[in-house]
């Protein structure tokens, strides 16, 4: 496998569930990164690890959990989710500790969420 | 509110004429701008960037350029190839806070062999 990879790549839950979607980059990045993208919105950023260190949390509803064990895994735990969280879930890493605007952010394919 | 605006949500251009994707931003801190290309079920891959201390930066087909005063930026490909049908996202930064990427709502443009 090579660059930033993603699974599942769909996923359909219902109100209740729990799930979990999983990130792995293969690049040797420091930074990782969750973005949502919702039908006909930009890209949000949700959360940052540089590190494995969260850095930064743009006040995502705590039924998003996220956990990175280590440089090179990142995943986003899923609980009692509302039908308008259903967007794409794309992650992304990069080379530097903490990241930064001049560090070029590789992102995975993403996950397409539905919640029904 | 949106701090990085795509107009238009779509641009059909000929083969081989010039592809010109526009982008408005709000915010006059930003100071970093890029450009991500998009392919249906692949995530944004990163194709060009430039900094606020220029208004112009190529690189072969590709080139950006930066109106600051306007707030505005766009991205010419010349000349244009079908390969390079995708949806193009616009995105901004500032020295500070400098994690967050402000995307726009993307162009997804379709060259016509």
């Amino acid at each position: 496998e090579t660059g930033v990879t993603q699974t599942p790549r769909h996923l359909v839950m219902g109100m209740t569930n729990k799930k979990s979607l999983k990130c792995e980059q293969h690049l040797g990045h420091n930074a990782m990164y969750w973005y949502k993208q919702s039908a006909k919105k930009p890209l949000e950023l949700m959360f940052v690890y540089s590190l494995e260190e969260r850095v930064e949390n743009n006040s995502v509803p705590s039924r998003f959990s996220p956990e990175c064990p280590n440089s090179s895994h990142l995943f986003l735990h899923l609980h009692t989710l509302q039908p308008e969280d259903s967007a794409l879930y794309l992650c992304a890493s990069s080379q530097r500790p903490g990241g930064g605007a001049r560090d070029t952010q590789y992102f995975g394919p993403g996950t397409r969420l539905t919640v029904l | 509110d949106q701090q990085v605006k795509q107009n238009s949500p779509s641009l059909s251009v000929q083969e081989g004429r010039i592809s010109i994707l526009n982008c408005d931003y709000t915010n006059s801190m930003f100071d970093y701008f890029l450009w991500y290309k998009k392919y249906p079920a692949e995530g944004p891959t990163f194709l060009i960037s430039i900094s606020s201390i220029k208004d112009k930066n190529e690189d072969g087909r590709f080139t950006v350029f930066l109106n600051k005063s306007a707030k505005h930026l766009s991205l010419h490909i010349v000349p244009s190839q079908p390969g390079d049908s995708a949806v193009y996202f616009c995105a901004a930064s500032q020295q500070t806070g400098a994690n967050n990427l402000f995307f726009g709502t993307g162009t997804r443009l379709t060259v016509i062999p």
